[in-house]
């Protein structure tokens, strides 16, 4: 079954600083992996996603993306982290079943400070 | 990105009424939607997968006479909430896909539609 795994609750980084939020899946076949951002109280927001490619994806809002096959890793990263950067991070992996829905991680709660 | 519309964004309703929210695909057509339900600070919990002209597929556990689902076009799915308890409140988002349910295609997110039963 596919799975992806967010192992931090929370990520702290001041503002200048570069951020970057861990996600690893676990796929039979192909890997499609999806970032979206929530910010308090409202829906998801497509940052970016991987299908095939270069291994680096950019995304919306300054973010980018790190496929690495051999660690099955799709790590979010931006150079230099804004304050209203600050919100909760899902990585999702689409799960290749007859309706090929998104199975979500846990979710990373990003929190810059000024 | 597509535009996914929910409405309402907030309700309030008694113990024991019945409240529905919508969920409309603005710019494309959608034959499949699904519905989500978050609580505070945790993932998504997929409900059930909105199919168009046809049942909808439910998740294991979540009971399918409490939580009616229509998808009555390619551009609307419904929920509705029925004999709602304080347990039911929740976030509720809805998502589609405009290009299927191909594995590269982008699903997008409603905002969100939060209920509080009283």
């Amino acid at each position: 079954a596919q799975s992806v795994a967010q192992p931090e609750d929370q990520v702290n980084v001041a503002e200048g600083n570069p951020l970057t939020v861990k996600c690893t899946y676990s796929v039979s076949g192909n890997p499609y992996l999806f970032w979206y951002v929530q910010y308090p109280n409202r829906g998801l927001q497509f940052l970016l996603k991987y299908i095939t490619g270069d291994n680096l994806v950019k995304g919306s809002y300054g973010f980018e993306a790190e496929f690495n096959k051999s660690q099955t890793s799709f790590h979010l990263k931006k150079p230099s982290a804004l304050v209203s950067d600050s919100a909760l991070y899902f990585c999702a992996v689409r799960d290749g079943g007859a309706t090929n829905k998104l199975i979500f991680g846990t979710g990373t709660l990003l929190a810059v400070q000024p | 990105g597509a535009v996914v519309s929910q409405h309402p964004s907030w309700v309030i309703c008694k113990s024991g009424t019945s409240v529905k929210i919508e969920c409309r695909s603005l710019d494309f057509q959608a034959t499949t939607m699904f519905w989500y339900r978050q609580f505070p600070k945790q993932s998504l919990m997929l409900m059930a997968t909105s199919n168009e002209g046809s049942k909808a597929t439910y998740e294991q556990g979540v009971e399918k006479d409490k939580f009616l689902i229509n998808h009555a076009s390619l551009t609307l799915s419904t929920l509705t909430v029925t004999s709602a308890h304080p347990e039911d409140s929740s976030f509720y988002i809805c998502s589609a896909s405009p290009g299927g349910l191909g594995s590269g295609n982008t699903i997008y997110f409603g905002e969100g539609s939060w209920l509080t039963v009283v």
